[in-house]
């Protein structure tokens, strides 16, 4: 079956700095790739897509590259806010079905 | 646009009792409507796609005559757990795909809190 791991349960930044997380996965060839935000009790908020054609993506402060021969997607934020703290998925998607990851709690420090 | 809702936000049930909990996408139609289940600390799960006017499809694992899934309308699915228990206390999130779109585009409600004494 599909595994989707991501760095770290949680990661702490400097405000100022770029956060960088980690999306690894195994066993599966997703056409796609999706990253969401999620706020403590709330649902998922997309954010970014990225194809499996495509190398990289950017949206604003966000950053998204995807490498399948690694089987890995990176995930940057640039001059990161106290904002920014948030648990951030990664999602393979395939077909008509998705499957996420564990998520990276970020908390960046004013 | 692209407002999902889900009623209720939270519910604290007695075992034994049932639930249900309503998914609506409010300002756009969808076909499909996905349900998941989220523990504390963890990802969320993919529970079963529900169809408009057809039977929804469970993931392994799910016992689909535990978790009835209604989608009886292209705004409106719902979710009953049956006969719940403790273990079934979980935040359950649905999403929904509008109508004529690309596969990979889903929409979250903000999820409903269920706690089963």
């Amino acid at each position: 079956s599909q595994k989707i791991e991501q760095n770290s349960e949680a990661l702490n930044i400097q405000e100022g700095k770029t956060a960088t997380l980690t999306c690894n996965y195994t066993n599966y060839s997703p056409a796609y790739l999706q990253w969401y935000r999620q706020d403590p009790g709330r649902g998922p908020v997309f954010l970014l897509l990225i194809r499996e054609n495509e190398k990289e993506k950017r949206k604003e402060r966000l950053k998204v590259t995807f490498d399948t021969t690694l089987k890995q997607s990176l995930f940057h934020i640039t001059a990161s806010q106290p904002a920014d703290s948030a648990t951030y998925l990664c999602a393979l998607a395939g077909g008509n079905q998705f499957y996420f990851g564990t998520g990276t709690s970020l908390t960046v420090i004013p | 646009g692209a407002v999902v809702s889900q009623h209720p936000s939270r519910v604290i049930c007695k075992s034994g009792t049932s639930v249900k909990i309503e998914c609506r996408s409010l300002d756009f139609q969808a076909t499909t409507m996905f349900w998941y289940r989220q523990f504390p600390k963890q990802s969320l799960m993919l529970m079963a796609t529900s169809n408009e006017g057809s039977k929804a499809t469970y993931e392994q694992g799910v016992e689909k005559d535990k978790f009835l899934i209604n989608h009886a309308s292209l705004t409106l699915s719902t979710l009953t757990v049956t006969s719940a228990h403790p273990e079934d206390s979980s935040f359950y999130i649905c999403s929904a795909r509008p109508s004529g779109s690309l596969s990979w585009e889903q929409y979250f409600g903000p999820g409903t809190r269920l706690l089963v004494l």
